[in-house]
Order: structure tokens, then C-alpha cells, then sequence
């Protein structure tokens, strides 16, 4: 089992919709979670952090964190032709060290 | 906040050859992160610092590999007898203490051919 696992893509969903992507984690001592945004050929940039369980919202973006089942996912809502790029999800183990799983690539189509 | 810098940006060498990256992190960070990406994959673990103390390394890196943080600041990664599997995006990041989120370099792109 990888220690972070995410939807396998792409995800397509039209301009304006709500793109749901999910993410699962091994470790139950993690503490932090984070989503990063990467276009094609461009380095990580953070998008959500999350650490306690519940929602997040932040303008469209809302993390949501359930730690009893191991979870962790990303809303998007009013998907923009911008928001298309790939979506890591990314948890920190003991110690701090920075997990991320493959990514999850998001096409958001006009 | 000039934020996390990566020389060189592109890097191409041939099969056998050393090479040797540089990331100079966010100021204030006291820890500085290297992974490595290869396409339609997320960030692989190499090794991270704090200051200048290593703290941990990939155990699936070989030997090949190496990095240093002298006096916590800048750090390089050293490949020795470069491999074609090594051709990936090198990536810097660095943070303040946990639960702090990364924040990363432009990457060095590495050919070996």
C-alpha cells in the first residue's frame, strides 16, 4: 500500500462545475495535510493546508479532513479553465517529512 | 521573500558523469527538503535537513547520491556516475518547522544522455 494514494486521472468537468478530488493516507499519526497545484512543467505551489478534522474554505478551494477514516479531499467549486493542472496531496509523517501522492490530473473544460 | 532559488535550471550530461545541484532556501527556513519528480509522477522523498543536520535519506537512494547543508544554508546534491534512470526534475523546498507547508524552487531539470 503507497503511504499516500489519490484518484487515479484525469478528471474532467465542465466550466463552472465542482471538481471533487479525493486523497487516502496510511499513516494515522499524521498531523498536516496539504494540497499543492502543479501545471505542466512548473514546480508544486501550495494551495490548501489543513490540520484539524473538518472543512477548510478558502474563496473556491474547501480541504476536507476526516482522520478516523484516513481522508482527505479537495472541492474546487465554479472549476475555471485555469484550475486544469495536476493536484497533489501531500502528508507529513513523524518528524516531518513530506509524503505526496501521484497526483490527480484535473482538466477543466470550456 | 525572494523565495526558494535552484541553479542551474536545465542540466544535461552524459552517462558516467558527476553532477552537482544548488538550492538556496527561503531565508528563515531551517529546513530544506530534496526530492525528485519524473513525469505523471508526484514529488519523490530524497533527503531533509534541518540546519545543517541531516535527518533523513531515502533508502531507496544508492550510494550515488549525496547532499550537504554547510552552516544550514544553501545546500547542493551530488550525483555520482550518472545513470539514464537519473533523469528526473530535481526539487527544492524548504519550511520552517513542522506543521509548516513547503515551499519550492523552480526545479532542475536533468538529462543524462
Amino acid at each position: 500500500q503507497k503511504e499516500v494514494e489519490q484518484n487515479s486521472g484525469p478528471l474532467s468537468v465542465p466550466e463552472g462545475a465542482i471538481a471533487s478530488l479525493n486523497c487516502t493516507y496510511s499513516d494515522r499519526v499524521s498531523q498536516s495535510f496539504f494540497w499543492y497545484r502543479q501545471y505542466s512543467g512548473k514546480s508544486p505551489e501550495l494551495i490548501m493546508s489543513i490540520y484539524s478534522n473538518g472543512d477548510k474554505e478558502d474563496g473556491r478551494f474547501t480541504a476536507q479532513l476526516n482522520k478516523a477514516s484516513q481522508y482527505v479531499s479537495l472541492l474546487i467549486r465554479d472549476s475555471q479553465p485555469s484550475d486544469s493542472a495536476t493536484y497533489l496531496c501531500a502528508v507529513t509523517r513523524q518528524g516531518g517529512k513530506l509524503i505526496f501522492g501521484q497526483g490527480t490530473e484535473l482538466s477543466v473544460k470550456p | 521573500d525572494t523565495g526558494v532559488s535552484q541553479d542551474p535550471r536545465h542540466k544535461i550530461t552524459k552517462r558516467g558523469q558527476n553532477v552537482t545541484f544548488r538550492c538556496d532556501p527561503i531565508s528563515e527556513h531551517n529546513r530544506l527538503y530534496w526530492y525528485r519528480q519524473t513525469l505523471g509522477q508526484g514529488p519523490e522523498f530524497l533527503t531533509y535537513f534541518q540546519n545543517e543536520a541531516q535527518l533523513e535519506k531515502s533508502r531507496l537512494l544508492s550510494d550515488r547520491f549525496s547532499a550537504e547543508r554547510p552552516k544550514g544554508s544553501f545546500s547542493t546534491l551530488e550525483i555520482q556516475r550518472t545513470e539514464q534512470g537519473d533523469s528526473a526534475m530535481y526539487l527544492c523546498a524548504s519550511s520552517l518547522i513542522d506543521p509548516s507547508p513547503l515551499h519550492f524552487g523552480n526545479g532542475t531539470r536533468l538529462t543524462v544522455t
